[in-house]
């Protein structure tokens, strides 16, 4: 099966400054790839997503990059603010079948006011 | 869009006794829905896909005659945990994709269970 690995588990970032967080997957078939943002004791929230037949996409202060052939992908936070502590996950699927999805480790980025 | 509830927020029970889960899509229909366990200060592990009007699909590892799924409607998916004992306590989530075809899964707020 899918095995998602990412990288740092933590990461301090001072305010205004940029953020990268990076996973890697092991199934080739894996097309689907989410980002999550997960506060303390709530839910996970889809945030930007990018599917393989397209190498970045970005929304506001986030992007996410994709590397089909090194099986990687990352997620860029610019401009950093103290809301943007958080949780985050990243995860990949496959795009048949019942599509689950197989998380990663997570990171726990702490904005430095 | 694309909401997802989940009921109980928290509920504390007594070992051996069963406690049911509710996650439902508000506003979308749900074909298919997921239910995860996330232990503090870790990540989600699937614990089985449930679809309307089948039985679910369980990940490697989980009883499927302890998490009893039912998915009884395109907006309704419980869990229920039968015989629980201390080691079930955790934070249960469901989540939700918004039809065939979307890949996007939405989560509900979770639901702490608590086994005394």
């Amino acid at each position: 099966g899918e095995n998602v690995e990412q990288h740092p588990s933590t990461l301090s970032v001072q305010e205004g400054d940029s953020a990268v967080i990076k996973c890697t997957y092991s199934d080739s078939a894996s097309n689907y790839f989410p980002w999550y943002k997960q506060e303390l004791g709530k839910r996970p929230q889809l945030i930007i997503d990018i599917r393989s037949n397209v190498g970045e996409k970005k929304d506001q202060r986030i992007a996410v990059t994709l590397n089909k052939t090194a099986k990687h992908f990352s997620l860029h936070i610019t401009e950093t603010q103290p809301e943007d502590s958080a949780v985050y996950f990243c995860a990949a699927s496959i795009d048949f079948g019942n599509e689950k999805l197989t998380f990663g480790t997570g990171t726990r980025l702490t904005i430095i006011p | 869009g694309a909401v997802v509830s989940q009921h109980p927020s928290w509920v504390i029970c007594k070992s051996g006794t069963s406690v049911k889960i509710e996650c439902r899509s508000l506003d979308f229909q749900a074909t298919t829905m997921f239910w995860y366990r996330q232990f503090p200060k870790q990540s989600l592990m699937l614990m089985a896909t449930s679809n309307e009007g089948s039985k679910a699909t369980y990940e490697q590892g989980v009883e499927k005659d302890k998490f009893l799924i039912n998915h009884a409607s395109l907006t309704l998916s419980t869990l229920t945990v039968t015989s629980a004992h201390p080691e079930d306590s955790s934070f249960y989530i469901c989540s939700a994709r918004p039809g065939t075809g979307a890949l996007e899964q939405y989560f509900g707020p979770g639901t702490r269970l608590t086994v005394t």
